[in-house]
């Protein structure tokens, strides 16, 4: 069964430093998505693309963050400037329509962000 | 803005036997959806059981079951006949429909299985 893979499985960084988070989504899907789960709280929606643009995006998603899908197959998300507080699990997630009937999102086993 | 809570960090069953995980949210939507995703140690989440909020009839899938009730915004979901792989952290989602399927999640559930 196809899987949304994401790389790293853990990313450690120094503050101040860009980091790239990379995902590749299900290959039919055209929805893709970012949450993040701090450690002991919710998982949290960042952003959702579609169409080679931001479809929406949440307070969190700030100037800091971008995402792109640079090749037909990845779908990044990077952070310009991390702080320590960007320490967390990110999880990219596809789906393949925002359809009546496919609205099911598959998610990734996530990327372990820590920021020393 | 919407929210869902689940009330309980964790529980335990035993095997074969029938747990409940409740979950509640707060929405003023009327076209949503609701889910129940698995997501075992060190792996990444599953969908477990989806409910759409038109729909009357209350969602299963094999062994799992919900009882939606739509004027409580209540969804809970029900296992029956435990079994050890169910050992797992189990998150409530709502979508509501269009705007992006931004999903809110719950804060979890960890369910553990004893043999």
């Amino acid at each position: 069964e196809p899987e949304v893979t994401q790389t790293p499985s853990h990313q450690v960084t120094q503050m101040g430093q860009e980091v790239i988070l990379r995902c590749v989504p299900i290959s039919n899907h055209l929805y893709f998505y970012w949450y993040r789960q701090i450690l002991g709280q919710k998982v949290e929606f960042l952003v959702s693309f579609y169409n080679n643009e931001i479809s929406e995006k949440s307070e969190i998603f700030d100037d800091q963050f971008s995402v792109e899908r640079p090749d037909g197959s990845n779908f990044t998300l990077k952070i310009r400037s991390t702080k320590l507080e960007d320490s967390a699990m990110y999880f990219c997630a596809s789906s393949v329509t925002s359809g009546r009937d496919d609205y099911e999102q598959y998610f990734g086993p996530g990327t372990r962000l820590t920021v020393t | 803005a919407q929210t869902v809570t689940q009330s309980q960090p964790e529980m335990s069953v035993q095997e074969a036997e029938t747990v409940t995980l409740s979950c509640t949210y707060d929405t003023s939507e009327n076209n949503y959806y609701l889910f129940w995703y698995k997501q075992p140690p060190s792996r990444q989440m599953i969908l477990v059981i989806r409910q759409e909020a038109y729909k009357q009839q209350n969602a299963t899938e094999n062994r799992f079951s919900v009882n939606f009730q739509k004027a409580a915004k209540s969804f809970s979901l029900k296992i029956s006949d435990s079994q050890l792989g169910d050992t797992a952290m189990y998150f409530c989602a709502f979508m509501k429909h269009g705007s992006g399927n931004q999903f809110y999640f719950g804060t979890g559930t960890s369910l553990t299985v004893i043999p």
